[in-house]
């Protein structure tokens, strides 16, 4: 059974802060890694999507994945009021057939204090 | 825009009824997934596809029906509601492989 586990919040971090979410998975043979942001009442959007070990950043946001430790994490910086949402981890891995699967954490809530 | 289209956006049952959600997409995408979403239990997958003319169970299938009619349209049926499947089902699709997937708006369905 691939999991993924997520802290489920609620992350409360003041405005301007750094929130850091963090997301554990446990295949080993998974091959990419996405945050979605889910607003209240809404579907998930993308965010960010990384494949390889280290650093990727994207404007205010970094995600950061170590694949030895099955770790991945979420980086905000100068957090605002609008980042407050729902950010849900997923983990890509091939689950037979020639059918790939993104398996989904059940999200940490983020709250942005102004 | 491009993206995916869910139809209705909100519905109310009674328990035993039936219906079909729709869900259609333009971006020319081989895999499309129902969701289900339930608060404390995250995104549960109910049954997938993962090319024209496929249909696979996910993990909570029961109850449930799916068609994909073509390329394009992936719908979930409903032949007999229960109040267990009130929740906001969401319907995705995939393209290229390790690209994530794209999410429709969802449909709110109450079943009283």
């Amino acid at each position: 059974q691939k999991e993924v586990e997520q802290n489920s919040g609620p992350l409360s971090v003041p405005e301007g802060a750094i929130a850091s979410l963090n997301c554990t998975y446990s295949d080993r043979g998974s091959q990419s890694f996405f945050w979605y942001r889910q607003y209240s009442g809404k579907s998930p959007e993308l965010i960010m999507f990384i494949y390889s070990n280290g650093d990727k950043e994207d404007g205010r946001f970094t995600a950061q994945l170590n694949k030895a430790s099955q770790y991945v994490s979420l980086l905000i910086r100068d957090s605002q009021p609008s980042d407050s949402a729902t950010y849900l981890c997923a983990v890509y891995a091939y689950s037979g057939a020639g059918s790939y699967q993104l398996t989904f954490g059940k999200g940490t809530k983020l709250s942005v204090i102004p | 825009n491009a993206g995916v289209t869910q139809t209705p956006k909100f519905q109310v049952l009674k328990t035993g009824q039936s219906m079909t959600l729709q869900c259609a997409q333009d971006m020319n995408h081989n895999s499309m997934y129902w969701y289900r979403q339930d608060p404390g239990m995250g995104l549960r997958l109910i049954y997938y596809s993962a090319s024209e003319g496929t249909t696979d169970k996910g993990e909570v299938p029961n109850g449930y029906n799916v068609s994909r009619l073509n390329k394009r349209e992936f719908s979930l049926r409903l032949e007999s509601a229960a109040p267990s499947q009130t929740s906001v089902y969401f319907c995705a699709s995939s393209g290229r492989v390790l690209r994530g997937y794209t999410f429709g708006s969802g449909t709110r369905l109450t079943v009283v």
